[in-house]
């Protein structure tokens, strides 16, 4: 069993859906990483949270550190919103990241 | 700020050679990770350094991968001799230094071992 886990692997919506990406962990943590890779390869730091949640534009990125499980939301959803998404845990303090397997996300016209 | 700058952003190699991968970390990140990404394991982790230091290299998979910090501003990824497994996008990334910084990756390296 993978340290961490995302759900769904594949993702396909219509231009405006609210979507729902889950991650849930087994290793101790206390805080994760949500990135996001395009199709070119790139990755970017979306959201690096330890509690609560955290809004950037139409992301939101909620944790609950007792329940180890994190979701990243993207409300209004577009077309450029499809990608690769991420989540990876820290496992300890100094930035050892351990990463689920990913979420293709496509989002159509 | 740049960002984290990596060459060569595309490697073809024949089996047997050596090849390096080189990184440049964000001005003021203490912090440098090394990272591999494959179709059937996705991202791991290789190494990391903080200040110059190798802290972790638990997941550099066998003695032909070394990694080298010789300054602030610069890190090697060496595979010598490279196999075709060794095929893969090469990530760098860096934060500064402390708890839970956030991680800024470089555009990676492709290596295609032949």
């Amino acid at each position: 069993k993978n340290e961490v886990e995302q759900s769904p692997q594949n993702l396909t919506a219509q231009e405006g859906e609210f979507i729902t990406i889950n991650c849930s962990y087994s290793v101790g943590i206390s805080a994760l990483h949500w990135l996001q890779q395009h199709p070119g390869g790139g990755i970017v730091s979306l959201f690096m949270l330890s509690s609560g949640k955290k809004k950037h534009g139409r992301l939101i990125a909620t944790i609950n550190i007792q329940e180890k499980h994190s979701s990243l939301h993207i409300t209004a959803s577009h077309p450029r919103d499809s990608a690769v998404y991420i989540c990876a845990a820290y496992r300890g303090s100094q930035g050892n990241l351990i990463f689920g397997k990913g979420t293709k996300l496509s989002v159509k016209p | 700020d740049a960002g984290v700058i990596q060459s060569p952003r595309h490697e073809v190699t024949e089996m047997g050679q050596e090849v390096t991968l080189r990184c440049k970390p964000i001005s003021g990140h203490n912090s440098l990770f090394w990272y591999r990404q494959t179709m059937m394991r996705g991202l791991e982790l290789l190494i990391y350094f903080n200040n110059n230091v190798p802290i972790d290299d638990s997941g550099m998979p066998e003695d032909r991968f070394s990694a080298k910090m010789p300054n602030a501003s610069f890190s090697t990824l060496k595979i010598q001799p490279s196999e075709p497994r060794d095929s893969a996008v090469y990530f760098c990334a860096s934060s500064k230094t402390g708890t839970y910084n956030e991680q800024f990756f470089g555009p990676g390296t492709r290596l295609t071992v032949l």
